[in-house]
């Protein structure tokens, strides 16, 4: 069980490239999520998903997309990178229950993106 | 979104008790979460609370919550080495759709 996996760790990217972040799941977790985390500012919502086929902006959707076709993946697209999006990039699913709503949300480990 | 409030740097002995404070804003929230960050890594979670509670328990580690003055707070008892690491508040609630805000992180030092 390898819970939530992220790829790649590392990228640099030239502005204006664009690529394409992986997450996966093996929990066969309905709700994935997709954050950013920037020093002195915690971690902001990109975008969510709270089931294949379903997706909705978060609180920093801009100049992201993402696509959920299969519930075990929930790839992030940058389209157009800019230095802006330097950051490091978390993935993070979590199933429902009954009593919360939705469980505590399960990380991946990161992926470290570096825009020059 | 909602406010999530840390401060950003911890320093205590080993040995000594760790306590990391938050604040927030979410009148409707309904579960309230501590992670730990160690470095490299994802965030882990380590404890969370019913809005209907004042504090839970469990080993180590103390979580208290003030609901009318919406502060949680983590008290870590006999802080160890591997302790170091950056912890983070959460909160969720019925007035933010399910989803999760997150405090900034309060960096934890842990001096031998």
């Amino acid at each position: 069980n390898a819970g939530v996996t992220q790829t790649p760790k590392f990228q640099v990217l030239k502005t204006g490239q664009s690529m394409t972040l992986q997450c996966a799941q093996d929990m066969n977790h309905e709700y994935m999520s997709w954050y950013r985390q920037d020093p002195g500012m915690g971690l902001r919502l990109i975008h969510y998903s709270v089931g294949a086929g379903i997706t909705d902006q978060g609180e920093v959707p801009n100049g992201y997309n993402v696509s959920r076709s299969t519930t075990e993946d929930f790839p992030l697209r940058l389209l157009s990178a800019a230095p802006s999006q330097t950051s490091v990039y978390f993935c993070a699913s979590s199933y429902r229950s009954s009593g919360q709503g939705i469980s505590p949300l399960h990380f991946g480990n990161g992926t470290r993106l570096t825009v020059t | 979104g909602e406010d999530v409030e840390q401060s950003l740097f911890l320093s205590v002995r080993e040995g000594d008790s760790s306590v990391i404070n938050c604040t927030y804003t979410d009148s409707s929230s309904t579960y309230l979460y501590w992670y730990k960050q160690e470095p490299g890594a994802g965030l882990q979670l380590l404890t969370y609370i019913f809005s209907n509670m004042d504090m839970k328990q469990d080993q180590r580690l103390t979580v208290l919550l003030n609901k009318k003055d919406k502060h949680l707070s983590l008290r870590i008892a006999d802080t160890q080495t591997g302790d170091s690491a950056i912890y983070f508040c959460a909160e969720k609630g019925w007035n933010t759709g399910n989803q999760f805000y997150f405090g900034t992180g309060t960096s934890l030092t842990v001096i031998p």
